[in-house]
């Protein structure tokens, strides 16, 4: 069955130091997987989004995404994370077919000073 | 960018009342979807509707859910009646086409409160 997993609930990092999230997906064929973040009383929004192609996404604030075939991963990266990245982060797999979303339950990210 | 809004933020009702929440999709958007957060949960897909029908539901749509977007208004849930299960954040998308680059936009939950 499809699904997709974000092995870490709860990320804390220092402003400026680099990030990773990480995601895993399960999923019959080529998904397409997408990155969203979650600001406090928002709705979701797309950070970026994985079409078959180019395995490196860029995305919106500095973030990119590897898809990675042999691994059945999506993982998240910024290189300098800022105070205003705190928030929820989101991946998710579309489905082919009714083009429903899979979501993973979330990573919270925290930053520091 | 475009935005799907959703009313109340917040609704909380005695069990086995009636409730319906409102989305307002974006303007030129076809495919609309409800999912269904749980606390502490993974957000999950309950129904997705074109052109006035159902296209698919899970097994969390229950039969005491219902969908409608009457005249292009809002894009609603009605859960009649309410068990305390329901109690979750419910979130609304819309899309303007299915696949492709399509992506879904979401809007912000309503928090639903079932006592």
């Amino acid at each position: 069955a499809q699904s997709v997993t974000q092995p870490d609930a709860r990320v804390t990092v220092s402003e400026g130091a680099s990030l990773q999230l990480r995601c895993k997906y399960s999923y019959f064929g080529t998904p397409y997987l997408f990155w969203y973040v979650q600001y406090p009383r928002q709705g979701l929004q797309l950070l970026l989004k994985y079409y078959p192609g180019d395995p490196v996404v860029q995305g919106v604030n500095g973030f990119e995404a590897e898809f990675s075939k042999s691994n059945s991963s999506f993982h998240l990266r910024k290189a300098s994370v800022h105070w205003s990245d705190w928030a929820v982060y989101f991946c998710a797999v579309r489905i082919t077919g009714n083009y429903k979303y899979v979501f993973g339950a979330g990573t919270r990210l925290k930053v520091i000073a | 960018g475009p935005k799907v809004l959703q009313i109340p933020s917040h609704q909380i009702i005695d069990m086995g009342q009636m409730v319906t929440l409102n989305c307002d999709p974006v303007s030129n958007h076809l495919y609309f979807y409800w999912y269904k957060q749980i606390l502490g949960q993974q957000m999950e897909f309950l129904v997705n509707f074109y052109n006035g029908k159902v296209m698919e539901k899970s097994k969390l749509f229950k039969d005491q859910f219902s969908v409608e977007r009457p005249d292009g208004s809002y894009f609603t849930l009605k859960i009649q009646p309410t068990a305390l299960e329901d109690s979750a954040v419910y979130f609304c998308a819309s899309s303007p086409r299915l696949g492709g680059h399509a992506e879904q936009f979401f809007g912000p939950g309503t928090r639903l409160t079932v006592l």
